[in-house]
Parts: C-alpha cells; sequence; structure tokens
C-alpha cells in the first residue's frame, strides 16, 4: 500500500532561518511520482514540484531545494531565508506512474515564519 | 487557458438538505478527480472520472455520495442529506488523456467549502 508520512505536524522558526520539511513515502512501485504542494492561508492548493522516481537529482528553484533519497524513501524539501509568506501548509504527495493515477498526500505540515 | 474551475467556492448547507460541486475541467482534459480535505488534515482521493465513466471510487463514501462526468458540461459531486461531519473542502483535479501527455500532471482546482449547519 501506498503511504506518505509527514512526521512534523507544525514547524515555527523565525524570518531569514533555512528550514526543512521532511517526507518519508511507502510504494512497492518502482515507478512513481513525488509531489510538493503550498497550502496558503487562503486555502488554494499550489503545486510546487513533482518528482519522476528514476531522476534522484536534487533539485533547486530559488529558494527552494529539495532532497530525494530513494534509499531512505525520503523527499525532504528545504526553505533557505524563509520568508512570512512562505508561511502554509505544506503537503507531500505520491503517485503511481501507472495506473488510476490518484494521489496520495500526507498529513501536512504547517509552516509558521515568525518576522 | 483558463485553470479548473469549481463552483461554488462557498456552499452552506443545513442538515438534511443536497450539495452539489461542480467542477470543470481544464480545456482538452478528460480526466477528473475529486479529493475531500477534512478540517486539519490532508486532502483524501475520492473518485477518478473519464467522460461518462467512473473508473475508481475506492475513495467515496458507501452511502449518499455519487460522481458524474457527463459527456457535456461539467463534473458533479453530488452528497445528499449531509450531515456535519460533511463539512470540508472539496478539491477537483483535471488532467489530460495519457496518450497526450508524456507525463500526467494533475491540476487542481480552488476547491469548494462545505458548511453543513
Amino acid at each position: 500500500a501506498q503511504k506518505v508520512t509527514q512526521a512534523q505536524t507544525e514547524i515555527s522558526v523565525v524570518e531569514k532561518e533555512d528550514v526543512t520539511l521532511d517526507c518519508v513515502y511507502e510504494t512497492r512501485d518502482t515507478t512513481y511520482y513525488l509531489f510538493w504542494y503550498k497550502q496558503p492561508p487562503s486555502g488554494e492548493l499550489v503545486f510546487l514540484i513533482r518528482r519522476n522516481s528514476f531522476d534522484e537529482q536534487n533539485e533547486i528553484s530559488g529558494r527552494y531545494s529539495w532532497n530525494f533519497q530513494k534509499s531512505t524513501s525520503s523527499f525532504n524539501f528545504t526553505i533557505t531565508a524563509s520568508q512570512v509568506v512562505d508561511s502554509a501548509v505544506y503537503f507531500c504527495a505520491l503517485s503511481e506512474a501507472i495506473g488510476d493515477d490518484k494521489i496520495i498526500f500526507g498529513k501536512g505540515t504547517r509552516l509558521h515564519i515568525l518576522p | 487557458n483558463a485553470g479548473v474551475m469549481q463552483n461554488p467556492r462557498h456552499l452552506v448547507r443545513r442538515r438534511g438538505q443536497e450539495a452539489r460541486l461542480r467542477c470543470s475541467p481544464m480545456k482538452g482534459h478528460s480526466h477528473v478527480y475529486w479529493y475531500r480535505q477534512l478540517p486539519e488534515e490532508g486532502l483524501k482521493f475520492m473518485v477518478y472520472l473519464q467522460k461518462e465513466n467512473i473508473i475508481d471510487e475506492s475513495g467515496m463514501p458507501k452511502e449518499r455520495f455519487s460522481a458524474e462526468f457527463p459527456k457535456e458540461g461539467p463534473s458533479i459531486l453530488r452528497i445528499q442529506q449531509v450531515v456535519r461531519g460533511d463539512s470540508a473542502a472539496y478539491f477537483c483535479a483535471s488532467s489530460p488523456p495519457r496518450f497526450l501527455a508524456g507525463v500526467y500532471e494533475q491540476f487542481f482546482g480552488p476547491g469548494t467549502r462545505l458548511t453543513v449547519l
């Protein structure tokens, strides 16, 4: 069965600090996708990244970076020099690459960036 | 190219009433997914539809919930005789046919927030 675990329910950091959000996943598939979404207080879901299971290269996009480690089934997300606007709930998610495409979400990590 | 549209954005119903949530997929998308987000929870898959077909409804509650995606018009998620526990945000996502996309992706709508009084 597929499962996504985000052990950190809530994190608070002071602005400009770096913060890492952890994500551990379980799947029996060899081909799958991993995602991160941001849900700001306004409630919509903002897509951040999709990663194919065959691509273990780390990715950097501005202040955001992702560390994909198949050996530990983890897909962690780091925000560098955090800003107040980064305050949101962040969801890690998993989907089979072949199949009915449903996305399995973690329970989310609520991130507070304090001014 | 407009994104996934959902309406209404907010819906208030009294216990026992019916709720109808609409989702218009992106142009050219023939696959629709519905997810439910209970308060303080992650999104949970409910149902996956293609035009006129339900492909996977493994996440749908057995009673009172139904979904359709007709040949013409939006996808509808229908909740009959709503109860307080149905209060949640309901998100719709759409994706293009697999053969048109080298990598599939689901595009999410803004959600409908249902409140049952």
